[in-house]
């Protein structure tokens, strides 16, 4: 059973270019989570998305970032207009029901370095 | 978004020796699940508790979910070199829909 797949693995862009990342969770896992991590820190929540619905973006910047999980294909958080700011490792993970007890499993993170 | 009390935030220990950590919550948790993260790639799960009071093992880790339902400890006994890294706590509270918490993490370094 492979694990949750994240890519690329590195991403490089300047300043005001577009940034897709991309998630496939565990095979039979329904939940998607995003996360967020500076060097040193932890991890930060963004959101959390079901197929074809997001349950909770409450970690989300306003603007220039979006996240979906569509019915079919990976996850995708796209960040609009990069800026340099926006340099971290953004982490994916995934689970197999919603519920008062769940696990989470991590992909191995997208680290963004803005130009 | 809210973030666990996780302690101590680093520990220098030697070889052999035995490590804990803990983290606390002002709310009551259905879930806790214990990681571990090496640099440059993402974390890894060790333990999942999820009543009262389990205490469950996973080779030298051990990890307890506090009966009172708001902390959670992990031990690692006979630490080895590869100990080494960054130790998260992450916490499910009973309303929170799925929306994990986590602590800020416990770095954890071992010399030989």
């Amino acid at each position: 059973n492979a694990g949750v797949m994240q890519n690329p693995r590195h991403l490089v862009r300047r300043r005001g270019q577009e940034a897709r990342l991309r998630c496939s969770p565990m095979k039979g896992h329904s939940h998607v989570y995003w996360y967020r991590q500076l060097p040193e820190e932890g991890l930060k929540f963004m959101v959390y998305l079901q197929k074809e619905n997001i349950i909770d973006e409450s970690g989300m910047p306003k603007e220039r970032f979006s996240a979906e999980f569509p019915k079919e294909g990976p996850s995708i958080l796209r960040i609009q207009q990069v800026v340099r700011g926006d340099s971290a490792a953004y982490f994916c993970a995934s689970s197999p029901n919603q519920g008062s007890t769940d696990t989470q499993y991590f992909g191995p993170g997208t680290r963004l370095t803005v130009l | 978004g809210q973030q666990l009390n996780q302690s101590p935030q680093s520990m220098f220990i030697q070889e052999g020796e035995d490590v804990s950590m803990n983290c606390t919550s002002s709310s009551i948790f259905n879930t806790w699940l214990w990681y571990k993260q090496d640099p440059g790639e993402g974390p890894v799960l060790l333990i999942a508790l999820y009543k009262a009071g389990e205490l469950t093992s996973n080779g030298r880790l051990t990890a307890q979910f506090g009966i009172t339902r708001k902390d959670s400890f992990l031990n690692i006994s006979a630490s080895i070199p590869s100990d080494v890294g960054i130790y998260f706590c992450a916490g499910l509270a009973t309303d929170s829909w799925g929306k994990f918490q986590f602590g800020a993490g416990t770095q954890v370094v071992v010399t030989p």
